[in-house]
């Protein structure tokens, strides 16, 4: 089955900075690549996704890449603020499965 | 509108006793998802509903575990003879259509004591 591999698992900066998060798949199979943001107490919320037919989608302030030769995707965030703080999932769904396999997740804190 | 809701929100339970938690999808998703989160981890998925198709249930970690979805709407998540081990958070998705974003609930935190 897919195994998600997400790093790294806590990441700190400074309120403006970017923040970038990286993670990898094994399933060459798969083609949607969803990313969640958790916020404390609450359920995972979609921020951006992007499927396989695409390298690269921005959304304002956040941006998500895919290299498909490398089975890897990344999340960008760039002008962090405060509000950015939250724990992010990526997960990648295999075709034919609407399953997705999560990563462990990443502790993002944005010092004011 | 509404959102996906999930009750009850907390459930605290001595070992050994049965639980049964709630999901309300939000209204038209055909999809429904079970998963569960222990501290620090990532979504273990659990179980998943598509229609009228019979479920996906091969994240179900053991046969005290099962859920069924009524009407196509609520679903109900079962564990039998908890376990303390079964403490975690279980968070309930809906999708309109499969492979399309999950809408998440805010999830029942459970204790097994």
């Amino acid at each position: 089955g897919e195994n998600v591999e997400q790093h790294p698992s806590t990441l700190s900066v400074q309120e403006g900075d970017s923040a970038v998060i990286k993670c990898t798949y094994s399933d060459s199979a798969s083609n949607y690549f969803p990313w969640y943001k958790q916020e404390l107490g609450k359920g995972p919320q979609l921020i951006i996704d992007i499927r396989s037919n695409v390298g690269e989608k921005k959304d304002q302030r956040i941006a998500v890449t895919l290299n498909k030769t490398a089975k890897h995707f990344s999340l960008h965030i760039t002008e962090t603020q405060p509000e950015d703080s939250a724990v992010y999932f990526c997960a990648a769904v295999s075709g034919g499965s609407y399953i997705p396999t999560f990563g462990r997740g990443t502790s993002l804190i944005v010092h004011p | 509108g509404a959102g996906v809701s999930q009750s009850p929100s907390n459930k605290v339970t001595e070992k050994g006793k049965d639980v049964e938690l709630r999901c309300d999808p939000i209204s038209g998703h055909t999809a429904l998802y079970w998963y569960r989160q222990s501290l620090g981890q990532g979504l273990e998925f659990l179980i998943y509903f598509q229609g009228n198709s019979a479920p996906d249930k091969s994240g179900l970690p053991s046969d005290r575990f099962s859920a069924e979805r009524t009407g196509g709407s609520v679903s109900t998540l079962t564990i039998q003879r908890t376990q303390q081990e079964d403490s975690a958070v279980y968070l309930c998705a809906s999708s309109f259509l499969s492979y399309n974003e999950q809408f998440f609930g805010p999830g029942t935190r459970l204790t097994v004591l």
